[in-house]
């Protein structure tokens, strides 16, 4: 059984603080892993993806990979109350779409 | 904008009675879609994967009878809950890929009175 995990949260960081969440696998294999937001009562849309070892920054978002250790992470830079979302970590173990598993999400919340 | 489109939106029906909603790739082709369930304050599952001209693949412990998938074109599928009961109720979602990235439709909130 393939996993994904997540510490559930809530994550409360103050405003303008760093936020990080973590993100675990089970599989070596893994190919490609992805970060997505879920606002309550909404669809989950894609922040970041990642395919290699190391960091990829976009404006205030850096995602970190290491595949020898199997975590992945999203770190958000100063900190926004619209930050606070749940998010969501999704690893892609094969070329086929259906191979993509989300884990459980981490409920992050900003506080101004 | 969006480039996976999912309605209706909101959708309130009666117990015993069919629900279909849509899901539309935008701007690309998808020859294959993914339809799942997400229950209040928990992660998203996989209901089943939906095929362009093919019959749909079923994750264990969903009824193929009771959420028939329909995936007539390259941008269009459609999940039907028929005979929806309230234990139905629940946000369904669509996903369409383009290249690597994965892309969500709005989602449906169906809710079984």
């Amino acid at each position: 059984q393939k996993e994904v995990e997540q510490n559930s949260g809530p994550l409360s960081v103050p405003e303008g603080a760093i936020a990080s969440l973590n993100c675990t696998y089970s599989d070596r294999g893994s190919q490609s892993f992805f970060w997505y937001r879920q606002y309550s009562g909404k669809s989950p849309e894609l922040i970041m993806f990642i395919y290699s070892n190391g960091d990829k920054e976009d404006g205030r978002f850096t995602a970190q990979l290491n595949k020898a250790s199997q975590y992945v992470s999203l770190l958000i830079r100063d900190s926004q109350p619209s930050d606070s979302a749940t998010y969501l970590c999704a690893v892609n173990w094969g070329e086929a779409g259906n191979m993509l598993t989300f884990g459980g999400g981490t409920r992050l919340m900003v506080k101004p | 904008g969006a480039v996976v489109s999912q309605h209706p939106s909101r959708v309130i029906c009666k117990s015993g009675t069919s629900v279909k909603i849509e899901c539309r790739s935008l701007d690309f082709q998808a020859t294959t879609m993914f339809w799942y369930r997400q229950f209040p304050k928990q992660s998203l599952m996989l209901m089943a994967t939906s095929n362009e001209g093919s019959k749909a693949t079923y994750e264990q412990g969903v009824e193929k009878d009771k959420f028939l998938i329909n995936h007539a074109s390259l941008t269009l599928s459609t999940l039907t809950v028929t005979s929806a009961h309230p234990e139905d109720s629940s946000f369904y979602i669509c996903r369409a890929d383009r290249g690597a990235e994965a892309f969500f439709g709005q989602g449906t909130r169906l809710t079984v009175v």
